[in-house]
């Protein structure tokens, strides 16, 4: 099976813009979750959606906003960038092994904002 | 409030002996742990979990020890080759079926010395 995959893995945006990034899980998936991972607070949880349906939320301002769909693919997106949302965001999909979730993660989209 | 710490940003061991990477939490509802490994460039890849109804799970070279009491988990890779030169997070979860979350810790850089 393909892994998951992330578009794009690199952009540069500015203060005030707002931009979309784009994840595939792998086939079969219907959950995937979103991390931001910045250097001083490691992965931090995003949101999760699950069947088109954000089923669990982390502790991010309301700028932070995702979508799934039908085909599970999900997208995020972050309104009014400021400078300090400038971080690697990962996304995973999830699957069983030895009878526990264990979440696969994409290669990320590195986000400069400047 | 970082509910998982790794308190070593970094690590350095001679290859051929045993790295041992520590983690610890706060949060009495996790109830299973992971670690992931994570190369520049790629996103977080699984490498080996712990149910709370374990306290030891072995694979190959990994080795992860779980002590509820103390609320410390650690894993153990021996012996340590140079390809595991990475980061290392330890992830928790309260595990809720289908709803979980992870809590990340914010990683240990781990360099095997030739």
């Amino acid at each position: 099976k393909a892994g998951v995959t992330q578009t794009p893995r690199y952009l540069i945006k500015t203060r005030g813009q707002q931009v979309t990034l784009s994840c595939s899980p792998i086939s079969g998936h219907r959950s995937v979750s979103w991390y931001q991972q910045t250097p001083g607070q490691g992965l931090q949880f995003l949101f999760e959606y699950f069947s088109e349906t954000q089923r669990n939320k982390g502790n991010f301002p309301g700028r932070f906003s995702g979508r799934q769909f039908s085909n599970s693919r999900s997208e995020m997106n972050v309104s009014t960038l400021e400078l300090g949302d400038s971080a690697l965001y990962l996304c995973a999909s999830k699957d069983f092994v030895q009878g526990q979730e264990t979440q696969y993660f994409g290669p990320g989209t590195r986000l400069l904002v400047l | 409030d970082q509910q998982v710490k790794q308190n070593s940003p970094s690590l350095s061991v001679q290859e051929g002996r045993i790295s041992i990477l520590n983690c610890d939490y706060t949060n009495s509802m996790f109830d299973y742990f992971l670690w992931y490994k994570k190369y520049p460039a790629e996103g977080p890849t699984f490498l080996i979990s712990i149910s709370s109804i374990k306290d030891k799970n072995e694979d190959g070279r990994f080795t992860v020890f779980l002590n509820k009491s103390a609320k410390h988990l650690s894993l153990h890779i021996v012996p340590s080759q140079p390809g595991d030169s990475a980061v290392y997070f330890c992830a928790a979860s309260a595990s809720n079926f289908g709803n979980e979350k992870l809590t990340f810790g914010t990683g240990t850089r781990l360099t095997i010395i030739p």
